[in-house]
């Protein structure tokens, strides 16, 4: 079964860098998610992309973040200057069409990222 | 806004006991629902959807759901419960733009 891939699946990095994660969505699908869930928290929604722009994002999404899609596979989720705060596991998420014609959302193993 | 209320957020059952995790949903004419399960350290994994049709969805790992308008709920069930169910629940509603609003989780504790 097709499953949508993320790297690295866990990273460590200092408060202030730059981290760039990365996800390889399912290939047909046509909607990009990134979702975050702090530690024992809810699931969160950061952004969504479609025709390679951002259909939507959440005021947690604010200036520090960015969303690419590089090649015409890859989805990546930059964070420019990294803050405590931002310690989460960061889940890619991709689905073929939106829900009306019955299509739901997958997600992948998720990207813990530990900031220090 | 949308919102999805899951009132539970720890529940405690013996293996082989039935289950049922209650999730509101807040509005929708026609609300697109999920429950997704998370082992520790793991992904979200679908477990059934409702789009619409049948009120009564089943889903993998004998899973199944009621979807009920009249009382905004969309409450998960299992007849009997292993140890392998141990997990966390998130009951999601898709809004209009394709994205997904989640609740706050439960986490379901097997007694042996």
């Amino acid at each position: 079964e097709p499953e949508v891939t993320q790297t690295p699946s866990h990273q460590v990095t200092q408060m202030g860098q730059e981290v760039i994660l990365r996800c390889v969505p399912i290939s047909n699908h046509l909607y990009f998610y990134w979702y975050r869930q702090i530690l024992g928290q809810k699931v969160e929604f950061l952004v969504s992309f479609y025709n390679n722009e951002i259909s939507e994002k959440s005021e947690i999404f604010d200036d520090q973040f960015s969303v690419e899609r590089p090649d015409g596979s890859n989805f990546t989720l930059k964070i420019r200057s990294t803050k405590l705060e931002d310690s989460a596991m960061y889940f890619c998420a991709s689905s073929p069409e939106g829900f009306i014609s019955g299509n739901t959302i997958y997600f992948g193993e998720g990207s813990w990222l530990t900031v220090v | 806004a949308q919102s999805v209320t899951q009132p539970d957020i720890h529940i405690t059952v013996s293996e082989g006991a039935s289950l049922e995790l209650r999730c509101n949903y807040s509005y929708g004419a026609t609300p697109y629902l999920f429950w997704y399960v998370q082992s520790p350290g793991q992904g979200l994994q679908l477990l059934l959807k409702y789009f619409s049709g049948d009120t009564l969805v089943q889903g993998i790992k004998g899973f199944e759901a009621e979807f009920k308008r009249s009382q905004s709920s969309f409450n998960l069930r299992k007849p009997s419960v292993h140890w392998s169910d141990a997990a966390e629940y998130f009951c999601a509603q898709g809004d209009s733009s394709y994205k997904l609003i989640f609740g706050s989780g439960t986490r379901l504790l097997v007694r042996p």
